[in-house]
């Protein structure tokens, strides 16, 4: 069984891009989280889909937005980057009613 | 609003010692705890989480946390470390609520380095 897989691995963009970051949930998984973890700090709340609608935001501006597929897959999509966006972004899913996640190894972010 | 403190930003602690990695947590409501470790150039990984119940919660890999209500804490703990336990290690909470968890609040983190 596959577990939270997120693709691509790394990215490099440059400042006013845009960029689509992919997720798949661990099998039988339907919530998917996002986070961002900049370098030497615990991961931010970005936002949470349930049943292909966000349930739960982190304080990020509008750029960043999502989206969720009846597969449950994932989208996190982030327009006009800046170089503070520059992270690495983290996938969760969970079917536990505790919250209790399971990670993908994360894509990592870089804004020039 | 919930907040995590992870006071030790760094942990340097010699091989088979024992290593206690805190968290304190700031909420006027019941929350679920959770300790996640997060390896090199990986994601994070679920060590062991408290719900409700006994205050003592073991976890894979050796690990067990204490829930302490009256000093809002969740301490992590471990006899014997190896050096396969250097790691960042990442405390968070849950408010729980009636439809869905709440989102999850993740503390600084506190990286443990095992030396030999």
């Amino acid at each position: 069984d596959a577990g939270v897989t997120q693709s691509p691995t790394h990215l490099i963009k440059t400042r006013g891009q845009q960029v689509t970051l992919r997720c798949s949930p661990k099998s039988g998984h339907d919530t998917v989280s996002w986070y961002q973890q900049a370098l030497g700090q615990g991961p931010q709340f970005i936002f949470q889909y349930y049943e292909e609608e966000e349930r739960q935001r982190g304080n990020f501006p509008d750029r960043f937005s999502g989206h969720q597929f009846p597969n449950y897959s994932s989208e996190l999509n982030v327009n006009a980057l800046l170089l503070g966006d520059s992270a690495l972004y983290l996938c969760a899913s969970s079917d536990d009613p505790s919250g209790a996640q399971y990670f993908g190894p994360g894509t990592r972010l870089t804004v020039l | 609003a919930q907040s995590v403190t992870q006071l030790d930003s760094q942990v340097p602690v010699f091989e088979e010692a024992p290593v206690e990695l805190r968290c304190n947590y700031s909420s006027s409501v019941s929350v679920y705890l959770f300790w996640y470790v997060q390896y090199p150039n990986q994601g994070l990984q679920l060590l062991l989480k408290y719900l409700s119940g006994s205050t003592l919660v073991k976890g894979i890999n050796g690990f067990e946390a204490e829930f302490n209500k009256s000093q809002t804490s969740f301490h992590l703990r471990k006899p014997s470390v190896h050096i396969s336990d250097t790691a960042e290690y990442f405390c968070a909470v849950i408010l729980p609520s009636q439809t869905s968890y709440d989102k999850v609040i993740f503390g600084p983190g506190t990286s443990l380095s095992v030396i030999p």
